[in-house]
């Protein structure tokens, strides 16, 4: 069965610093890998995938992420932080199966 | 509607009683997906299904919780004699059922067990 790590249960950058989410994922099988995101009493909406197209994924809002297989690492990254950012952000994979298993998700705090 | 509902969004129950939470998929989703997300915690996988597949359970944490999914569309969790430890935000979520497919997430049941 596949797992993911979040390495960092908190981080906390300030306005306009690199972001940085770390995820390291455990599969037998190639995987399919996932970075959703819970802002603040919404619902969880997803921000990038990979799925083996292409190694660097970009997603949503200046977001993108390298799969990186000699690492086992799928870490997430934004050049400059914004207020906005501020929320949870969560890693998943997925195997063959479609049996999706998610990490135990980063709070990121943006300080003004 | 456009995207997965889910009900009630809010429940409060006596320590004991059974609660029953619904989920209703984007229409056409094969896959739909129950998890649990308590303070401090990530997402807690409970319960996938998949089709007309048998559902994999593997996630349930106790013989309390169970799950079905009538044709193949809407589905009910349910928590038996509820325990205060089950107080927590259950999630559902449906995809078009490949491995590779985004889920899309209902906004969510809080359960709270006095």
């Amino acid at each position: 069965a596949q797992s993911v790590t979040q390495l960092g249960s908190h981080v906390s950058v300030s306005e306009g610093a690199l972001v940085l989410l770390r995820c390291n994922y455990s599969s037998s099988v190639p995987p399919y890998l996932f970075w959703y995101v819970q802002y603040p009493n919404q619902g969880l909406q997803l921000l990038l995938k990979y799925t083996s197209a292409a190694t660097l994924v970009k997603g949503i809002n200046g977001f993108e992420a390298e799969f990186k297989k000699s690492e086992t690492s799928f870490h997430l990254t934004k050049p400059s932080a914004h207020m906005s950012d501020a929320a949870e952000y969560f890693c998943a994979v997925s195997g063959k199966n479609n049996d999706m298993r998610f990490g135990a998700g980063t709070r990121l705090t943006v300080k003004p | 509607g456009a995207g997965v509902s889910q009900s009630p969004s809010n429940k409060v129950t006596e320590k004991g009683k059974d609660v029953e939470l619904r989920c209703d998929p984007i229409s056409g989703h094969t896959a739909l997906y129950w998890y649990r997300q308590s303070l401090g915690q990530g997402l807690e996988f409970l319960i996938y299904f998949q089709g007309n597949s048998a559902p994999d359970k593997s996630g349930l944490p106790s013989d309390r919780f169970s799950a079905e999914r009538t044709g193949g569309s809407v589905s009910t969790l349910t928590i038996q004699r509820t325990q205060q430890e089950d107080s927590a935000v259950y999630l559902c979520a449906s995809s078009w059922g490949l491995a590779y497919n985004e889920q899309f997430f209902g906004p969510g049941t809080r359960l709270t067990v006095l």
